[in-house]
């Protein structure tokens, strides 16, 4: 079964610190991997990744995959308190029919930044 | 664009009723996907509608069901109501030749 686990599932730091999320997978016939960020209701989108060992960044947040060790980071720099929020990265595999639509999500990891 | 729409975003029903809670995709996307979303569980995959056909369903009970509209307008029904049914039901758009899934704001249900 597929399967895609987070650690830490809670970190607590202070605004400045630069923090790392890890997400590892079993996902047959891999495709991409997602993250997201929810803070109140709607998860927004991160980031995809298909490729191993090219990094994607937006601004004080990147990621990247390494498909070899099956297993992605989420790194985010000089954190803020609006960082604070649950994130989840999510697994989509390529299985024909079996995978439209579907993503298999983690337990998402709760980051709360104090001022 | 307009974002993944959902209504209504909260609703209180008792055990045994059924509900039925609405999704309105980015336009152009034909692709609609519903998860629910637990504490205990974290979000797990309900279905997908793509061009008014369920082409993946999860496992969940056939009280779950769903269909989707013409205009790509989703619906989704869950009937007989357990307390278990208590969540936070999002639905999720996304494009043709994408893995990228945009969610809506989700519809929190709390069964009595």
């Amino acid at each position: 079964e597929d399967k895609v686990v987070q650690s830490p599932l809670s970190l607590v730091v202070h605004e400045g610190d630069t923090v790392t999320l890890n997400c590892s997978y079993e996902v047959t016939n891999f495709r991409s991997l997602l993250w997201y960020k929810q803070e109140k209701k709607a998860p927004t989108f991160l980031f995809m990744l298909t490729s191993s060992g090219i990094e994607k960044k937006s601004g004080r947040l990147s990621s990247i995959l390494d498909k070899k060790e099956l297993f992605s980071i989420l790194n985010i720099t000089a954190t803020q308190t609006g960082d604070s929020a649950i994130y989840l990265c999510a697994g989509r595999l390529n299985a024909g029919g079996t995978s439209y639509g579907k993503l298999t999500f983690g337990q998402g990891t709760i980051l709360t930044v104090h001022p | 664009k307009a974002g993944v729409t959902q209504t209504p975003r909260y609703l209180i029903k008792t055990r045994g009723q059924q509900v039925t809670l609405s999704c309105s995709p980015i336009s152009g996307h034909r692709s609609v996907s519903w998860y629910q979303q637990t504490p205990g569980q974290g979000l797990q995959f309900l279905f997908e509608y793509f061009s008014e056909t369920q082409r993946n369903k999860g496992n969940f009970p056939g009280r779950f069901s769903g269909r989707q509209f013409s205009n790509s307008r989703s619906e989704m029904n869950v009937s007989t109501l357990e307390l278990g049914d208590s969540a936070l039901y999002l639905c999720a758009s996304s494009g043709l030749a994408t893995d990228t899934q945009y969610f809506g704001p989700g519809t929190r249900l709390t069964v009595l």
